[in-house]
C-alpha cells in the first residue's frame, strides 16, 4: 500500500525566499506523484506530476519539484516566495497513474512573512 | 469550461440526522470521485466511479454512507445517521478516464459539522 508522509505541517518563509516543502513516499511499484494546492474554502488545484518522465518536474505558478528514486522523496520548492503563495500544500502518490485512487499527505500550511 | 460544482457549501445537522450532498462533474468526464477530508488531515478516497458502476468503495462505511451516480452524470453521497466524527469537507472531483495523464479536477466541496 501507498503511503505519504509531509514532513512539517507548518512551514513560514518570508517574501523572496526560497520556499522547500518536504515529501516522502512509499510505494511497492513505481508511483505516480503529485503536489496539489488548496487555498482558504477552495477546492484543490494540480500544481505538478510525476509520471515517470523526467525526474525534474515543472509546474504551474513557479513550482518544481524533483523525484529522488533512492530517497523515495518529491520535494516541492520555488526559488523565490510570492504572497499569493500562501496556501495548504498536499503531496499525494497514486500507483494506477493519472488520477486513480490518490493517497494524500496529511498538508502542509505554508504561510508568507513580509 | 464549468468546473466541478458541488452543493451545499455548508451544512450543520445535528448527530443522527440525515444528509446528503450533490455533485456534478465536468462534462464528459465518466470518473467521478468522492473525498473525505478532516481538519487537519489530507483528503481520503471514499469512493470511485466510473459512468454508473463503482470502482472502488473499500474506503466507504458502507454502514452509513451510501452513495449513486444515476445515468453516469451527477452523483450524490448520503450519511445516514451521521456521527460526530463525520464532520469533515466532503470534496467531489472528476476527470477523463484512463491512466497516466488523467488529472483529478476538484469542487470547492461541502463543509459538515455534525454537532
Amino acid at each position: 500500500a501507498q503511503s505519504v508522509t509531509q514532513l512539517g505541517s507548518h512551514v513560514s518563509v518570508s517574501e523572496g525566499a526560497l520556499v522547500l516543502l518536504r515529501c516522502n513516499y512509499s510505494s511497492s511499484v513505481p508511483p505516480y506523484l503529485f503536489w496539489y494546492v488548496q487555498y482558504p474554502n477552495q477546492g484543490l488545484q494540480l500544481l505538478l506530476k510525476y509520471t515517470s518522465a523526467a525526474t525534474l518536474v515543472k509546474g504551474i505558478n513557479g513550482f518544481e519539484a524533483e523525484f529522488k528514486k533512492s530517497e523515495t522523496s518529491f520535494h516541492l520548492t520555488k526559488p523565490s516566495a510570492h504572497m499569493s503563495d500562501a496556501a495548504e500544500y498536499f503531496c499525494a502518490v497514486s500507483d494506477k497513474g493519472g488520477a486513480q485512487k490518490l493517497v494524500f499527505g496529511q498538508g502542509t500550511r505554508l504561510t508568507i512573512n513580509p | 469550461e464549468a468546473g466541478v460544482a458541488q452543493s451545499p457549501r455548508y451544512k450543520i445537522i445535528e448527530k443522527r440526522q440525515s444528509v446528503a450532498f450533490w455533485c456534478n462533474p465536468i462534462s464528459g468526464h465518466a470518473t467521478l470521485y468522492w473525498y473525505q477530508q478532516i481538519l487537519g488531515q489530507g483528503p481520503k478516497l471514499l469512493i470511485q466511479f466510473q459512468n454508473n458502476g463503482v470502482v472502488d468503495d473499500s474506503q466507504l462505511p458502507k454502514d452509513r454512507f451510501s452513495a449513486e451516480r444515476l445515468k453516469g452524470v451527477d452523483s450524490t453521497l448520503k450519511i445516514q445517521p451521521a456521527k460526530l466524527e463525520d464532520s469533515a469537507v466532503y470534496l467531489c472531483a472528476s476527470s477523463l478516464v484512463g491512466q497516466g495523464n488523467t488529472e483529478a479536477f476538484f469542487g470547492q466541496g461541502t463543509r459538515l459539522t455534525v454537532v
